[in-house]
């Protein structure tokens, strides 16, 4: 679990403010996803990258959330203009090629985001 | 949306005895993931299965690929208290890019 690299673990934003979250794949991982987990809930898919190029971005909101995962550096998760209803965990998963069967997701502990 | 339909949603367990959840669908999936989650903390893979029939053991924790592709089960033999959590199946529909479809968990505790 813990070659999935999350962080802050811990973030609390204003009403308005912006979050950015960050997530370092495992070595080796060029996939990354993006889910979101509100409590007693499972995760729902927001959005699946490769290096400079988002794949499906299907789960995302269309304003106010936006993901990159540039060349060099961690895969960023930005939501702008927060509101109380993004407070939510969110969790960030790597693999190699995840259309073969045998490489799963592997997830990282994910950031607690709470908007005041 | 897709769905995954999980049961129980919570159970209580004493030590020893066996558990088990599963997880069905309308849709067909071609791979079943099952993870644990601590509080706190990500999930963690426990078993993946790719073939329908499938049955993979890991330590106690056996699993099955449902021979129609729309379900999946997980079996925990003579739990120990470090088991407590909550588990949840994932899926991965045919055609998909990868994102998972997430059931809405088992949350596993000890009897008081």
């Amino acid at each position: 679990n813990a070659g999935v690299m999350q962080n802050p673990r811990h973030l609390v934003r204003r009403r308005g403010q912006e979050a950015r979250l960050r997530c370092s794949p495992m070595k080796g991982h060029s996939h990354v996803y993006w889910y979101r987990q509100l409590p007693e809930e499972g995760l729902k898919f927001m959005v699946y990258l490769q290096k400079e190029n988002i794949i499906d971005e299907s789960g995302m909101p269309k304003e106010r959330f936006s993901a990159e995962f540039p060349k060099e550096g961690p895969s960023i998760l930005r939501i702008q203009q927060v509101v109380r209803g993004d407070s939510a965990a969110y969790f960030c998963a790597s693999s190699t090629r995840p259309r073969q069967a045998d490489q799963p997701q592997h997830f990282g502990d994910g950031t607690r985001l709470s908007i005041l | 949306g897709q769905q995954l339909n999980q049961s129980p949603q919570s159970m209580f367990i004493q030590e020893g005895e066996d558990v088990s959840m599963n997880c069905t669908s309308s849709s067909i999936f071609n791979t079943w993931l099952w993870y644990k989650q601590d509080p706190g903390e990500g999930p963690v893979l426990l078993i993946a299965l790719y073939k329908a029939g499938e049955l993979t053991s890991n330590g106690r924790l056996t699993a099955q690929f449902g021979i129609t592709r729309k379900d999946s089960f997980l079996n925990i033999s003579a739990s120990i208290p470090s088991d407590v959590g909550i588990y949840f199946c994932a899926g991965l529909l045919g055609g998909s890019q990868g994102n998972l479809i997430f059931g809405k968990g088992t949350k596993l505790s000890v009897k008081p």
